[in-house]
């Protein structure tokens, strides 16, 4: 089975709107991390955001929001008041192993978000 | 001047030649990364190091190896380059002692394989 799963097309939103990426993952460790990265088209990898296992609320950061829900297993990233810059691949990754020497990131296979003027 | 440097940035090279992509970094960290991104797979491990002495395999090592230099230094080579080696190559690194002990990531190498 794929540790994460990011099985949306190629999301396109209005400027200024709001848009939800998914993730649902899969693990058995009860400690784990859940990562949301950027990917503008000049290719670099830009952290944005994190949820912990054991975090009791969604993580905030700016306009970027996870909606984790444990039970269903999914890291949603919900961008708010979408900008022309938002248009970029992203990608869900899920920390597995806590920071041990079995510490490992998997990467789902990305969203492409398009954001219209 | 950016934490985490790849060279080359863009690399064209022939099947069979020996190619090798460097990664420094100025950011401290112990533990060291390489990915590829591949369209439609997202980032895949290759290798990791988590100190100067310690390398271990990832995903897809076969066709790679690397090399540790030192704790800001992790080399990756291509002993025989395939076509299908042809990708985005990754370097980051992380340190687990600060939260949320993300990955921070080179800016790439884009290798072609001929």
């Amino acid at each position: 089975a794929q540790k994460i799963t990011q099985t949306q097309p190629g999301m396109f939103v209005q400027e200024k709107e709001a848009v939800t990426l998914d993730c649902t993952y899969d693990t058995s460790d009860q400690s784990y991390g859940l990562f949301w990265y950027k990917q503008p088209s000049s290719g670099e990898m830009i952290f944005l955001i994190y949820q912990g296992s054991y975090d009791e609320q969604n993580a905030t950061e700016g306009r970027y929001s996870l909606n984790f829900q444990k039970a269903r297993k999914s890291a949603n990233l919900v961008i708010s008041a979408s900008q022309l810059g938002d248009s970029a691949m992203y990608f869900c990754a899920m920390r597995e192993g806590g920071t041990g020497a079995n510490s490992k990131l998997t990467f789902g296979k990305g969203i492409t978000l398009s954001v219209r003027p | 001047d950016a934490d985490v440097t790849q060279t080359p940035r863009n690399r064209i090279t022939k099947t069979g030649k020996r190619i090798m992509l460097e990664c420094s970094q100025t950011k401290g960290h112990d533990r060291m990364y390489w990915y590829r991104q591949d369209p439609g797979l997202g980032l895949r491990l290759i290798y990791y190091s988590f100190d100067v002495k310690d390398i271990n395999k990832g995903e897809i090592s076969d066709g790679y190896s690397v090399s540790r230099q030192a704790q800001a230094k992790f080399s990756l080579s291509l002993e025989s380059a395939i076509p299908n080696q042809t990708a985005l190559y990754f370097c980051a690194t992380s340190d687990p002692g600060t939260s949320p002990y993300e990955q921070y990531f080179g800016p790439g190498t884009r290798l072609t394989v001929t």
